[in-house]
């Protein structure tokens, strides 16, 4: 199994600033991922944070609202940028190895912007 | 493109067994989950099955897969106070580590 821990686990931040989360993982995984729950919603998958590379955006996110680092195997970042109210939301670190079926969830950054 | 659906809401009372359903889209998924969160807290897997499985038991928790249908359910039995959650049904494709959730079903528990 592998143990996830976000930073911070909340925050209240005022519009037009950006905030970012960190992801430490207790063990080498080969995909790291995040996840937005929007509140009373399911998690949606924002990229696949890639070790040495740009992250894989899904549809609907873009590199320079959510910029992502992976330096390497044991760590990543999501920065929220530029806020808006509309950003308040539970972001998620997830992480696989390959020989796993589980995906394994930090317990989340709980945002809120005012 | 990949679609995880399931029922908002169900209310069982303490004792009785919890049946919450799911149906997905896509057909080349290989594994399909359920994952339970509690208030405030992440996400925790409770059991998994694999494509190619029609039922998965663990203790209390039932899982019945009908491929042709798309159809996943998970059964409860015996439910308890301490089994009120959102409870996510979500699934992995063949070639992509990609997990895709559906909206959760918020199980209530009455004592």
């Amino acid at each position: 199994s592998a143990v996830i821990s976000q930073k911070p686990s909340r925050d209240i931040c005022q519009r037009g600033t950006s905030l970012t989360i960190q992801c430490q993982v207790d063990s080498q995984v080969t995909m790291m991922f995040w996840y937005r729950q929007q509140p009373g919603q399911s998690l949606t998958l924002i990229a696949t944070a890639n070790q040495g590379s740009e992250a894989t955006y899904e549809s609907g996110f873009v590199i320079d609202k959510f910029p992502i680092s992976r330096p390497n195997l044991t760590f990543s970042t999501l920065t929220v940028s530029n806020m808006s109210p509309e950003d308040s939301s539970i972001y998620l670190c997830s992480v696989r190895t390959g020989e796993q079926v589980e995906a394994f969830f930090g317990q989340g950054t709980r945002l809120t912007v005012v | 493109g990949e679609d995880v659906e399931q029922s908002l809401f169900l209310s069982v009372r303490e004792g009785d067994s919890s049946v919450i359903n799911c149906t997905y889209t896509d057909s080349s998924s290989t594994y399909l989950y359920w994952y339970k969160q509690e208030p405030g807290a992440g996400l925790q897997l409770l059991t998994y099955i694999f494509s190619n499985m029609d039922m998965k038991q663990d203790q209390r928790l039932t899982v019945l897969l009908n491929k042709k249908d798309k159809h996943l359910s998970l059964r409860i039995a015996d439910t308890q106070t301490g089994d009120s959650a959102i409870y996510f049904c979500a699934e992995t494709n063949t070639g992509g580590f990609k997990t895709i959730f559906g909206a959760g079903t918020r199980l209530f528990v009455k004592a």
